[in-house]
């Protein structure tokens, strides 16, 4: 069964402080790891889809990597508008983590 | 906006009822995904259509079904509502049905039991 760890839940960070969120997975075969940003009360809003191990994407402050095992999302100069929580998901059924509660303080 | 239509937006409804929600999904995609979340909870899978067949379960309850019509959009519905159904429910849809194939969401229907 596909399995997906976030970390940390929640983090913190002081507005211009860059830092990175993990996405640790479990499948037979990744296929597609998606990250998607979710604010309080709406749908998740999609970022990003990696395919492959080494494969890197950017939008804006932020920047998605792919490993075997994990995705890493880093947000670099973050802004208060960056705060949101952070998931990720892979396969067909779109298994989700419990995501990432990110806050930027300005 | 990501395309995807979610009808009603608030539902408020007493336990036992039976209530129906609405998709619709971006123009073109044949996959249709509901879920829900609860609060502070993940993202629970609990269907998913594709061109009108079932295409995966998840943890979707015996009281809980749903359909995709011809015209693609989609309903869930939820019968003999509890006070824990109370949740918000999305809706995703997606071009094709495959493992690399990204879904956008709908904004959600918050269902209120009371």
């Amino acid at each position: 069964e596909d399995q997906v760890t976030q970390s940390p839940e929640a983090l913190r960070l002081q507005e211009g402080e860059s830092s990175s969120l993990n996405c640790s997975y479990t499948v037979s075969g990744l296929r597609g790891l998606f990250w998607y940003r979710q604010d309080p009360g709406k749908g998740p809003e999609f970022l990003f889809t990696l395919y492959s191990a080494g494969e890197e994407k950017e939008k804006e402050r932020l920047k998605a990597t792919l490993t075997k095992k994990e995705s890493f999302l880093h947000i670099t100069a973050p802004k208060p508008e960056d705060s949101a929580t952070y998931l990720c998901a892979v396969r067909e059924k779109l298994t989700f983590g419990t995501g990432t509660r990110l806050t930027i303080i300005p | 906006d990501s395309g995807v239509t979610q009808t009603p937006k608030h539902l408020i409804t007493a336990t036992g009822q039976r209530v129906t929600l609405r998709c619709s999904p971006r123009s073109g995609d044949l996959s249709v995904y509901w879920y829900q979340q609860s609060l502070d909870q993940g993202l629970q899978f609990l269907i998913q259509y594709y061109n009108g067949e079932e295409r995966a379960k998840g943890n979707i309850l015996e009281r809980f079904s749903a359909q995709q019509f011809p015209d693609l959009h989609s309903e869930l519905n939820l019968s003999s509502l509890e006070l824990g159904d109370s949740a918000l429910y999305f809706c995703a849809s997606s071009v094709a049905s495959g493992h690399n194939t990204e879904a956008f969401f709908g904004q959600g229907t918050r269902l209120t039991v009371v």
